[in-house]
């Protein structure tokens, strides 16, 4: 069955930079489109960014356009997000996610916490 | 961008009764609409596609409708484990995709 795995998280000061990563199993990585969703605490869900399944294909979110980078390794099954100039309001469990329109399968979710 | 607005924002309902949600766009986006459950700690769980789709191994007792710029989430008779936040999701003309604010079942 389809399994995503999401780590890099943890607390970073803002104006700081994480990468998260996403390791895929159970499908064929490289068929498939993929995003990051983004939950802030006890708040609703927001989409980040998508990445066709070849990798030419990016979209963003304004919110993180120009500090957000989402990329992928289809050798490795692995979805990343570079996240650069960090801010408070970007605090939120981060999840990535399998499809393209609408998201078939979700990872457990990633926290990051921007604080000083 | 095209804004997704969910209501009631909170549902009280009994266990074995019907649940009815809602789910507004402000523009149309045809049949390009998905449905979320999320339980608490837990990840979304895609429910619905294409308006009215159940996704794999998604009970009888969820079902989807409508097109445009209205659509509804029905559960027939809710169990326990369907006590959750419900999400709509939009997939037409973008990006952005965007979500509702969510709607919150509980236990009445």
């Amino acid at each position: 069955q389809v399994q995503l795995v999401e780590s890099g998280g943890g607390v970073v000061q803002p104006g700081g930079s994480l990468r998260l990563s996403c390791a895929a199993s159970g499908f064929t990585f490289s068929k498939y489109g993929m995003h990051w969703v983004r939950q802030a605490p006890g708040k609703g869900l927001e989409w980040v960014a998508f990445i066709r399944y070849d990798g030419i294909n990016k979209y963003y979110t304004d919110f993180v356009k120009g500090r957000f980078t989402i990329s992928r390794d289809n050798s490795k099954n692995t979805l990343y997000l570079q996240m650069n100039s960090l801010r408070p309001e970007d605090t939120a469990v981060y999840y990535c996610a399998q499809g393209s329109g609408y998201c078939d399968s979700w990872g457990q979710g990633s926290l990051v916490t921007v604080s000083s | 961008e095209i804004v997704m607005t969910q209501s009631p924002a909170t549902l009280s309902v009994s266990p074995g009764e019907r649940a009815t949600l809602s789910c507004r766009a402000s523009q149309s986006v045809g049949s390009n609409l998905a449905w979320y459950q999320q339980r608490p700690g837990q990840a979304p769980r895609l429910l619905i596609y294409g308006a009215s789709t159940r996704a794999t191994d998604i009970p009888a007792r969820f079902s989807g409708s409508g097109s445009g710029t209205e659509f509804t989430l029905t559960i027939s008779s809710l169990q326990s484990e369907d006590f959750a936040v419900y999400y709509c999701q939009h997939f037409n003309n973008w990006p952005p995709l965007t979500f509702g604010g969510g709607t919150e079942v509980e236990i009445k």
